[in-house]
């Protein structure tokens, strides 16, 4: 079956980076997008990005250029996301989600909390 | 962007009942909607895709409907199981966009 399993809880000093996890399995890798969505309290979801994990495409909300880059290792059907330049701002959880074109399936999410 | 409005913001139905859920994109999305459920701790689930297409698994009391730029859920009698926090997507466009989501209790 589809599974998309994400790293571990992250808690970050601001002004760093940290780079989230999400490996696939139960599907081959590189036949659908991956995307990246974050969710806050306050501001619902957000769509952060898409990556094609066979050329290794992007397309990024143009609120979270600069801040994500996605990347994937087909090597060993994982996505990537690193997130730059940390602020309390970006205290969400964070989930991957695979599409067709709908989210049929996401990864358990992932708590990132920046804190000095 | 797409903007996604979601009504109500919350909802609150006795079991049995049958519960409408409103999504309006601020233009024509040409059924690219889908709708998911989230309940407390847990990620969101894909229920309806293409605006009407039940996703394999998801109980047939959900339904949706819509086009252009209004769109539906429906969930007939409603069960316990179904108390959670739900919300419309437009895949369209990008960037994907997410409605504010609809709340779900029990009377």
């Amino acid at each position: 079956q589809v599974q998309l399993q994400q790293s571990g809880a992250e808690l970050v000093k601001p002004g760093t980076s940290v780079k989230l996890s999400c490996k696939a399995s139960g599907y081959t890798f590189t036949s659908n997008h991956m995307n990246w969505i974050k969710q806050t309290t306050g501001q619902g979801l957000e769509w952060i990005g898409i990556i094609n994990p066979g050329s290794g495409g992007t397309s990024y909300n143009v609120k979270f250029k600069g801040k994500a880059t996605l990347t994937v290792d087909k090597s060993s059907s994982t996505a990537f996301m690193q997130l730059s330049s940390l602020t309390p701002e970006d205290s969400a959880v964070y989930y991957c989600a695979r599409s067709p074109w709908e989210l049929d399936y996401w990864g358990q999410g992932v708590m990132v909390t920046v804190s000095s | 962007d797409i903007r996604m409005t979601q009504s109500p913001a919350s909802l609150s139905a006795s079991l049995g009942e049958t519960v409408n859920i409103e999504c309006l994109a601020s233009e024509d999305i040409y059924s690219d909607l889908a709708w998911y459920q989230q309940k407390p701790g847990k990620s969101p689930q894909l229920l309806i895709y293409n605006a009407n297409s039940l996703q394999n698994g998801v109980p047939s009391r959900f339904s949706g409907s819509g086009s252009g730029t209004q769109y539906s859920l429906k969930i007939n009698s409603l069960q316990s199981e179904d108390v959670a926090t739900y919300f419309c997507q437009q895949y369209n466009n990008y960037p994907r966009t997410f409605g504010g989501g609809t709340k779900l209790e029990l009377k």
